[in-house]
């Protein structure tokens, strides 16, 4: 039961442009979302999180928005970079000790 | 300080055996996680231990488990290996495991069975 969902497999954005990576989830109960990045042959690392309370979080170039409402978040990277290009993991967390992941995102810059 | 180390990186095995591997967490940390990764479905969650005590499991059948020990060091076993066992096993470490905080994961544990 896929309860965090990121439907687009992949991604190919112009170096300076935005990307914007989507991830939907399903279960009410889900308080604190994280976004990872994850290079060929090297565990995921962390980019970005956002609390339930709040519907934004911004950290330079990266900006997680939240819309509960909708149980929809989304990664904006602007601008984009060729050193971005990269999978994109978004998360979730009830509280329960364990992150339920999306199968992730496969984002390619082009120079 | 040092990552979370995961040892070793690949392995081969054949089917109907058994492995053992390892995850040494960031120093300090007491919250050891543990996921496998296969293509095309993401990070599924195979346990979480703190001090000791597993206190969540993912739903993996019994021939997967794992333990920590007092230096917050974790190992997972899979026994009986089959075909679809091939994969990423990756371990995260964090202080506390209550994820409101990012979890560092290792490079993972490439397994591969034949």
């Amino acid at each position: 039961d896929q309860q965090v969902k990121q439907n687009s497999p992949s991604l190919s954005v112009q170096e300076g442009r935005i990307s914007i990576l989507n991830c939907d989830y399903t279960n009410s109960m889900f308080d604190y979302f994280l976004w990872y990045k994850k290079y060929p042959a090297e565990g995921p690392t962390f980019l970005i999180s956002i609390s339930s309370i709040k519907d934004k979080n911004e950290d330079g170039r990266f900006t997680v928005f939240l819309n509960k409402s909708a149980k929809h978040l989304s990664l904006h990277i602007v601008p984009s970079q060729p050193g971005d290009s990269a999978v994109y993991f978004c998360a979730a967390s009830a509280g329960d000790y364990k992150l339920s992941f999306g199968a992730g995102t496969t984002v390619t810059v082009r120079a | 300080k040092a990552g979370v180390t995961q040892t070793p990186r690949y392995l081969i095995k054949t089917r109907g055996q058994q492995v053992t591997l390892s995850c040494s967490p960031i120093s300090g940390h007491r919250s050891v996680s543990w996921y496998q990764q296969t293509p095309g479905q993401g990070l599924q969650f195979l346990f979480e231990y703190f001090s000791e005590t597993q206190r969540n499991k993912g739903n993996f059948p019994g021939r997967f488990s794992g333990r920590q020990f007092s230096n917050s060091r974790s190992e997972m076993n899979v026994s009986t290996l089959e075909l679809g066992d091939s994969a990423l096993y990756l371990c995260a470490s964090s202080f506390a495991g209550a994820m409101n905080t990012e979890a560092f994961f290792g490079q993972g544990t490439r397994l591969t069975v034949v």
